[in-house]
Parts: C-alpha cells; structure tokens; sequence
C-alpha cells in the first residue's frame, strides 16, 4: 500500500494568485496522478506527472494553468495559478501501484478562490 | 461526453433499506472498479470485476460486471448509515498511461 499526504489541507485564496498544492509518498512508485473534484462532482483528470519529464494533460486542462514538477518518485507538486473562482474544487493526488492493480488517494487539498 | 454513467445520482434512503447503483458505458472494458469516498477523504478501493458476469461479494455489498463488460452494478442490502458517501465506478484506459477514469458518481445518504 501507498500512504499519502497533501499540503495544505485547505486554504482559502483571492482571485489572480497561485496555489502550489504538494503531494509526498512513503514509497516510491511510478504512475502519479492529479484530480480535480468540483462541488458535489466525481474526480476529473487533471494529468500525470511524469518524473524527469513534463507532465501530460487531458483535454481541457494546459501547463500554463496547472504547472506540475515531479522531481522525484516520491514527491510532486501541482500549482493551480492566476486562479478564479470556478477554480473552487478539491485537487487529489493519486498513485497507482501498477503489481497489484491498487490505486490510492491522498485527502485531498479543497481550494476556494474568493 | 461522460465515458462511464451512473445512476441514480443521488440516494436517500432510510437505514435497512436496499438500494442498486448502475454503472454503464457503450464501451468495453477488461476491468472495472469500484471506489466509496468519504467527505474530507479520497476514494477508497472497494473491488476489482474482470470477467464478463462475475459477481462478486463484500459484506453486504454486492457487485456483478455485465456480461458483454460494458456495466457493472453495485447492490447494498440492509443499508447502514456508515454507507453513506460517494460510489464511484472507475475503468483504467490500457495504453501506457495506465490512467483511471471515473464515473459520474451517485451519492448516498443512508438516514437512521
């Protein structure tokens, strides 16, 4: 299994600033995620941080928006920048184990952009 | 355009009740998942479905994956109020992203 943490758990940020949300595995693994989960909604890819490399985003979401780092297998950040309100979501990091088909979820960081 | 659809989206139902959540798509999947999160967590793995009409059991959860492989149901009997959350049903696209997808969702509240 994969134990994940997310800071902060939540903060509370004024439209046009930046957030950077970080995410630490007691593990290394391979296959990291991020989410986006709006109110009352299920959980959007956002993309997966690839390590040593850019990450790759779905459709609808750009790396002007959602810069992601991923220096190493056990870390990774995403920042959700020049934020406005419609940005107001819960942001989850996730991990994929890959042997054992498991995928696990961090708590979650909720952002709400005033 | 929602690759997996759940129904119903919302559930309110009273304690010992049973209830069904679908879960369905036009495509085909080799696997599929199901996930329950709690407020102020992430989603939690309830069970693995591979074969087309396996069926399989947790507790008083119950889960069959469709024969042809593109739906899957969950059904609870006697539901509790430690049921209540998010169900979520999720699929993993086999290319080398090894992403998870999810599904709308259906939330339940299971009232005392």
């Amino acid at each position: 299994s994969a134990v994940i943490s997310q800071k902060p758990s939540r903060d509370i940020c004024q439209r046009g600033t930046s957030l950077t949300i970080q995410c630490q595995v007691d593990s290394q693994v391979t296959m990291m995620f991020w989410y986006r989960q709006q109110p009352g909604q299920s959980l959007t890819l956002i993309a997966t941080a690839n390590q040593g490399s850019e990450a790759t985003y779905e459709s609808g979401f750009v790396i002007d928006k959602f810069p992601i780092s991923r220096p190493n297998l056990t870390f990774s950040t995403l920042t959700v920048s020049n934020m406005s309100p419609e940005d107001s979501s819960i942001y989850l990091c996730s991990v994929f184990s890959g042997t054992a088909e498991e995928q696990y979820f961090g708590p979650g960081t909720r952002l709400t952009v005033t | 355009t929602q690759l997996l659809e759940q129904s119903p989206q919302f559930l309110s139902i009273q304690e010992g009740e049973n209830l069904t959540v679908y879960c369905n798509s036009s495509s085909v999947f080799s696997s599929l998942q199901w996930y329950r999160q709690e407020p102020g967590e992430g989603p939690v793995l309830l069970v693995t479905v591979v074969t087309g009409g396996e069926v399989k059991k947790l507790k008083r959860l119950t889960f069959q994956f469709g024969d042809a492989r593109k739906d899957s149901s969950l059904h609870i009997t006697a539901a509790q109020p430690g049921d209540t959350g998010l169900y979520l049903c999720a699929v993993r696209v086999r290319d080398s992203s090894y992403k998870l997808i999810f599904g709308s969702g259906t939330r339940l509240l299971v009232r005392p």
